[in-house]
């Protein structure tokens, strides 16, 4: 079935380098997509979006790139610290109006001190 | 902005008795509550959308008399884990969206962990 998955379950990074969390999605409908961040026992916490019109969208520390081309999307965190450790997830909407989020598996960063 | 509190952050309960989790959006009116369960070390798995005074639309597989779901207001819905089991046990997690806008806000979650 279509889904959103990640290439890597788990990255390790050290601190002050930057990180790059990749994703790969399967549904061409899709949209819309968000990273969320999730830190052990808490709920997600939103990170940045971009929508399918766009390829490349920045934030404080966080790029995200997309690749329509080959359903790929990456999520760059520049000098990673050690806050940045957690679970990272990225979601796809599939351009239905219903607005609901299909999951990958997300990918473990753990930041070395 | 965007706050999405939820309550109980943690909850134990006797297998058989029913558990009600809060979802709330503090700061913004929540036209869809969405709710999510996670295993340990998995990804979330949307279980229901709520819309404010309509009836939730379940995920193929998730029992709607089972987990049943109240969208009273704009800002408050709630999930009840009825007759809950060992099974159960799990990692509850809310979101809310407003009109016009994709991204959701999610709640803190809530560790259900039945006896």
């Amino acid at each position: 079935g279509e889904s959103v998955g990640l290439h890597l379950p788990t990255l390790s990074v050290q601190e002050g380098d930057n990180s790059i969390i990749n994703c790969a999605y399967s549904n061409s409908a899709s949209d819309y997509f968000i990273w969320y961040k999730q830190e052990s026992g808490k709920g997600p916490q939103f990170i940045i979006d971009i929508r399918s019109n766009m390829d490349k969208r920045q934030g404080q520390r966080v790029t995200v790139l997309l690749n329509k081309t080959v359903k790929h999307l990456s999520l760059q965190i520049a000098a990673t610290q050690p806050g940045d450790s957690a679970v990272y997830f990225c979601a796809e909407n599939n351009g239905s109006n219903d607005y609901k989020l299909s999951f990958g598996a997300g990918t473990t960063v753990t930041v070395r001190a | 902005g965007a706050v999405v509190s939820q309550h109980p952050s943690w909850v134990i309960c006797k297998s058989g008795t029913s558990v009600k989790i809060e979802c709330r959006s503090l700061d913004f009116q929540a036209t869809t509550m969405f709710w999510y369960r996670q295993f340990p070390k998995q990804s979330l798995m949307l279980m229901a959308t709520s819309n404010e005074g309509s009836k939730a639309t379940y995920e193929q597989g998730v029992e709607k008399d089972k987990f049943l779901i109240n969208h009273a207001s704009l800002t408050l819905s709630t999930l009840t884990v009825t007759s809950a089991h060992p099974e159960d046990s799990s990692f509850y997690i809310c979101s809310a969206r407003t009109g016009g806008v994709n991204i959701q806000y999610f709640g803190a979650g809530t560790r259900l962990s039945v006896l």
